[in-house]
């Protein structure tokens, strides 16, 4: 029973180019959330995700960043240009249910330079 | 809103000695809330999740205590060891949401 895999779990980009980081859920979660730690800061929400629905992208800049999860596969957050402001680890967790525990990935940590 | 302080913000402990951790929160009309523990560069692990009918849970030597009236929850881990060095987080939801806010962690350290 593998936990919550994300990859990569590290990522280089330049500023300018695209990172895409994936996410698959524990087997039967069918909900998943993204969340973002910068350097010395907490844990900050960004998007809550279901089977191809986004139920909350509150905490998701509304520029340049984007999050689906498809019927068949992995959940995608898209960075679109990056910028060095966007360095952090990204971690995303699933649960089983609305308001259910939580299990977090190991994390992706992208490096913009 | 929701806001999560967790107290100390680092702890120093010798090995078997008892410890409390402790998390407040503001809002206190919460359906559950999370302690999570963080390894340096890894991701979180989930330790107990107590529910806003519970007043605690434990698992082996942890215990954590919830007062939704008081805005408080802690974390008891009861003879420490050094494997026990890592970041505590606790995280409770925003009123009516999915979305969890998070403390900014008690970072523990356990010497031999």
């Amino acid at each position: 029973n593998a936990g919550v895999m994300q990859n990569p779990r590290h990522l280089v980009r330049r500023r300018g180019q695209e990172a895409r980081l994936r996410c698959s859920p524990m087997k039967g979660h069918s909900h998943v959330y993204w969340y973002r730690q910068l350097p010395e800061e907490g844990l900050k929400f960004m998007v809550y995700l279901q089977k191809e629905n986004i139920i909350d992208e509150s905490g998701m800049p509304k520029e340049r960043f984007s999050a689906e999860f498809p019927k068949e596969g992995p959940s995608i957050l898209r960075i679109q240009q990056v910028v060095r402001g966007d360095s952090a680890a990204y971690f995303c967790a699933s649960s089983p249910n609305s308001g259910g525990e939580l299990f977090f990935g190991e994390g992706s940590r992208l490096t913009v330079l | 809103k929701q806001e999560v302080t967790q107290i100390p913000a680092a702890l120093s402990v010798p090995e078997g000695e008892n410890l409390v951790l402790n998390c407040s929160f503001t809002d206190s009309a919460i359906y559950n809330l999370q302690w999570f523990r963080q390894d340096p560069g890894k991701g979180l692990t989930s330790l107990l999740l107590i529910q806003s009918s519970q007043r605690e849970q434990t698992s082996g030597r942890l215990n954590a205590s919830l007062d939704k009236s008081s805005g408080r929850s802690t974390l008891y881990i009861a003879a420490s060891q050094p494997g026990d060095s890592a970041t505590y987080l606790c995280a409770a939801p925003l009123y009516n949401t999915d979305k969890l806010i998070f403390g900014t962690g008690t970072r523990l350290q356990v010497f031999p």
